[in-house]
């Protein structure tokens, strides 16, 4: 069955600091797509980010890039250079072809990002 | 701006009374899907569908009902029958290709009591 780990519950940075959040995997496809969304206390999902499976390169967008590591079945979060604003709850996300379905996204249980000043 | 509508964004119903969260996007998606979150959780899925007049059940789909009348429109309806109710719920939807994400809409906190 397919899955995602997050072992992190919490985790805090000092501001403009670099921060990596795990995600570990497990499937039995050969092709898949790993996200990662932000939850602010708001409650919306936010998409930062994406990495296929055969990507060769390692997905990046802005102060976000995602460390994959196909081997090992991770797909770590990495912020650059912290903001307050990036206090949040991150969800990584991996998608998952239910019942002929692309777009169903199975997700971790999130890490809970804090920022300090 | 095209995005998807939850409303409302809370809710309160007496235990034993059905009630219906709405959905609404203009992105022009086939696919929408309905996710339920419990604190300190992630999205489980209820519901979703690739297209009109067709839907299928997720992993807890058990005391949820769903129609999908409109491409635009998948009202969620939580029966009497949904054993623990309270929770927040989350709308998506997508091209439902391999590689694109799932937009969300800002969900609504039902509360049953």
């Amino acid at each position: 069955a397919q899955k995602i780990t997050q072992t992190q519950p919490g985790m805090f940075v000092q501001e403009k600091e670099a921060v990596t959040l795990d995600c570990t995997y497990d499937t039995s496809d050969q092709s898949y797509g790993l996200f990662w969304y932000k939850q602010p206390s708001s409650g919306e999902m936010i998409f930062l980010i994406y990495q296929g499976s055969y990507d060769e390169q390692n997905a990046t967008e802005g102060r976000y890039s995602l460390n994959f590591q196909k081997a090992r079945k991770s797909a770590n979060l990495v912020i650059s250079a912290s903001q307050l604003g990036d206090s949040a709850m991150y969800f990584c996300a991996m998608r998952h072809n239910y019942g002929g379905s692309q777009g169903n996204l199975i997700f971790g249980k999130g890490t809970k990002l804090s920022v300090k000043p | 701006d095209g995005g998807i509508t939850q409303s409302p964004k809370y809710l309160f119903r007496k235990e034993g009374q059905n009630v219906t969260l709405s959905c609404e996007q203009n992105l022009n998606h086939d696919a929408m899907y309905w996710y339920r979150q419990d604190p300190g959780q992630g999205l489980r899925l209820i519901y979703y569908s690739q297209i009109v007049n067709d839907f299928q059940k997720g992993d807890i789909a058990e005391g949820y009902s769903v129609s999908r009348e409109k491409k635009e429109s998948f009202p969620l309806t939580v029966t009497s029958a949904q054993k623990n109710p309270t929770a927040f719920y989350l709308c998506a939807s997508s091209n439902d290709r391999e590689v694109s994400p799932l937009h969300f809409g800002n969900g609504t906190r039902l509360t049953v009591t």
